[in-house]
């Protein structure tokens, strides 16, 4: 059974930088699928932030990009996520996932972490 | 690439409940659906249209034509309550539709 545990502060300071690390169990991230990251803001539907594949290639969403950084650490079977210049707007629930297939994005997420709630506050 | 979903959707127990994503890009896409109840993360309950995990209830079925999906949950139970979102892929990576609140009462 694949586990994805999640770790980082629950509180972050506007204009700073949010961090989150997801660890796997139960399968290699270096076998493949893209391992991704997706938040949920108070009362809202689900929005997808990107993925990474072990190669280190990368999926975003456009309206992110320009703040987010994903990174992946197979000796550690981790991946990472950075958002940049955070703001009240950047407050959600965020997940880390496994996406896709062992080759490519095209697929389900199929397994999901329990969610780490991020408030942007002062 | 947008997915388009109803806001709700309301059944009494028994009855059939019909959730439907709709999205220009959905003719040539797979379609999951996700169900989402307060608190938790989502529940993946169909891939690839119409094939549902280990698990998944056999009341809960799928189908694409065109550019919709369409969720469908034979015989709603209370414990179905809760938010469906549909989920595909495009250049950019993941998109999910706006979520469909279902309510059995």
């Amino acid at each position: 059974q694949v586990r994805l545990q999640q770790s980082g502060p629950r509180l972050v300071k506007p204009s700073e930088t949010l961090s989150l690390t997801c660890v796997v169990s139960g399968y290699s991230i270096g076998s493949g699928y893209y391992w991704s990251w997706i938040r949920q803001p108070p009362g809202k539907g689900l929005e997808y932030i990107g993925g990474i594949y072990y190669s280190g290639g990368t999926y975003f969403n456009e309206s992110l990009r320009s703040r987010a950084t994903l990174s992946i650490d197979t000796s550690r079977n981790q991946f990472s996520l950075q958002l940049a210049s955070v703001t009240a707007a950047d407050t959600a629930v965020y997940f880390c996932a496994r996406e896709g297939n062992p080759i490519s994005i095209v697929g389900k997420i199929d397994f999901w972490g329990r969610g780490t709630p991020v408030t942007v506050s002062s | 690439f947008e997915l388009k979903q109803s806001p709700s959707v309301s059944v009494s127990p028994r009855q059939t409940a019909t959730i439907t994503c709709s999205g220009d890009g959905l003719s040539r896409k797979y379609v999951c659906w996700y169900h989402q109840k307060s608190g938790q993360a989502p529940v993946l309950v169909l891939y690839e249209d119409s094939k549902r995990p280990s698990g998944i209830p056999e009341r809960f079925s799928g189908s694409r034509s065109g550019t919709m999906a369409t969720l469908t949950i034979s015989g709603a139970q209370v414990e179905d309550e809760g938010y469906y979102y549909c989920y595909s892929t495009d250049r950019f990576g993941g998109v999910f539709g706006g979520g469909t609140k279902l309510t059995v009462l």
